[in-house]
């Protein structure tokens, strides 16, 4: 699976939209990017995965550039139960491991 | 939806004693489950892939007579750390994902909420 690349940390205000960064340059062409988080003391939560096209669920929203090599996750309206390390991650299928890097540790502040 | 269930949440043990570590798929079949270890402030690594039926992988530096593995069924894997010392204290993590006809899903793998581990 490709490798991702992710900042170490980012701040956010209560209330404004989170950006997360996600660089995956080595994406192969049936690889899909996957975007979990964890909460301290917790096991990772699935927030939402894409391919190629953008996506939107209740927690979060998914976009992905034309060539694929980048995504970001949009947390459209960041609380403080927000504050997690996020992970990015890209596989191929549900029968392939899941690998996860550093992440990035969003901290929102009131 | 998917839901993966471990248990215990936590354990504090004596060195040289064995544990076992439960992870259940609770409403979902999974012929492949995966084990994770993370220490504090530090990310899951990937310690083992569990197979129904048949005998785990293990990644490479974890050491197989240590963590026993053992994929019973569709919906349970066992992880045993035997002979626990303090070095082995950490925070487990199990994974599954619901599996389709064929073998591939797309799927998102669902987590455990992870056992601490504490070995006195």
């Amino acid at each position: 699976d490709a490798k991702t690349t992710q900042p170490t940390s980012m701040d956010c205000a209560e209330g404004r939209a989170a950006n997360l960064p996600c660089n995956h340059s080595t994406i192969s062409g049936n690889e899909y990017v996957y975007w979990y988080r964890q909460i301290h003391s917790q096991g990772p939560q699935y927030i939402i995965h894409g391919l190629k096209n953008n996506e939107t669920n209740e927690m979060a929203s998914l976009i992905i550039t034309e060539d694929r090599k980048s995504s970001t996750l949009i947390l459209p309206h960041a609380t403080l139960r927000d504050t997690a390390v996020y992970y990015c991650i890209v596989r191929v299928s549900n029968n392939n491991d899941m690998r996860f890097g550093a992440g990035t540790r969003l901290t929102v502040k009131p | 939806g998917a839901v993966v269930s471990q248990h215990p949440s936590w354990v504090i043990c004596k060195s040289g004693t064995s544990v076992k570590i439960e992870c259940r798929s609770l409403d979902f079949q999974a012929t492949t489950m995966f084990w994770y270890r993370q220490f504090p402030k530090q990310s899951l690594m990937l310690m083992a892939t569990s197979n129904e039926g048949s005998k785990a992988t293990y990644e490479q530096g974890v050491e197989k007579d240590k963590f026993l593995i053992n994929h019973a069924s569709l919906t349970l894997s066992t992880l045993t750390v035997t002979s626990a010392h303090p070095e082995d204290s950490s925070f487990y993590i199990c994974s599954a994902g619901a599996e389709f006809a064929g073998g591939v899903s797309r799927q998102p793998q669902h987590f455990g909420d992870g056992t601490r581990l504490s070995i006195l």
